[in-house]
């Protein structure tokens, strides 16, 4: 299965600022996504992370909010901004490695004070 | 709206016990179920199990999916501690959305 790596792995942010997560794979991969899951919940997809066009958002989640970027088929970056206290959680990426497991990425865990 | 329940939402038994984790869901185009064990932060993918009903399994770990009964079970035989963690159940949906609808989980304590 590919090799995911997720930077940084942990962060304490200030209320108002942002975070970017980088998300690197070591081979192609066609899918990638983003999700959250929050403290003592089950993971929340955000987005699929579509190389060389927008990110297709789940309801609830907006590109204002969770912009993400996708150059090429082996990386992605996930911004959350204008950070509130609601948004600590653990952000992970995971990509499609035989159609249609996915394997995650070891995680973000962030934290808003 | 698509749903996944997963049941018990805890349990805690003794090393060396069997335990039945389920997992059922009530979704539009069902393409495939997949379980995970999540101990930290990263889930890691235990099985894929699709309609054909073909049952799945891993050492000690096994599971199976009922299309009748829109469900599936994970056992895991003769437990040890570090099968302690949060399993997780996701459903993965067809129509091109290949993004995962998880349950909440399983968490799972085992008393040595």
């Amino acid at each position: 299965s590919a090799v995911i790596s997720q930077k940084p792995s942990r962060d304490i942010c200030q209320r108002g600022t942002s975070l970017t997560i980088q998300c690197q794979v070591d081979s192609q991969v066609t899918m990638m996504f983003w999700y959250r899951q929050q403290p003592g919940q089950s993971l929340t997809l955000i987005a699929t992370a579509n190389q060389g066009s927008e990110a297709t958002y789940e309801s609830g989640f907006v590109i204002d909010k969770f912009p993400i970027s996708r150059p090429n088929l082996t990386f992605s970056t996930l911004t959350v901004s204008n950070l509130s206290p609601e948004d600590s959680s653990i952000y992970l990426c995971s990509v499609v490695d035989g159609v249609p497991k996915q394997y995650f990425g070891p995680g973000t865990r962030l934290t808003v004070t | 709206e698509d749903k996944v329940v997963q049941s018990p939402l805890s349990l805690v038994v003794h090393e060396g016990d069997t335990v039945t984790l389920n997992c059922s869901y009530e979704v539009t185009n069902f393409r495939s179920l997949l379980w995970y064990k999540q101990e930290k932060k990263a889930p890691t993918f235990l099985f894929m199990l699709t309609s054909s009903g073909i049952e799945k399994k891993s050492g000690r770990l096994s599971s199976i999916l009922d299309k009748k009964e829109l469900s599936s079970i994970l056992n895991i035989t003769a437990t040890q501690t570090g099968d302690s963690a949060i399993y997780l159940c996701a459903v993965v949906l067809g129509g091109g959305a290949d993004g995962l609808t998880f349950g909440k989980g399983t968490h799972l304590i085992i008393q040595p």
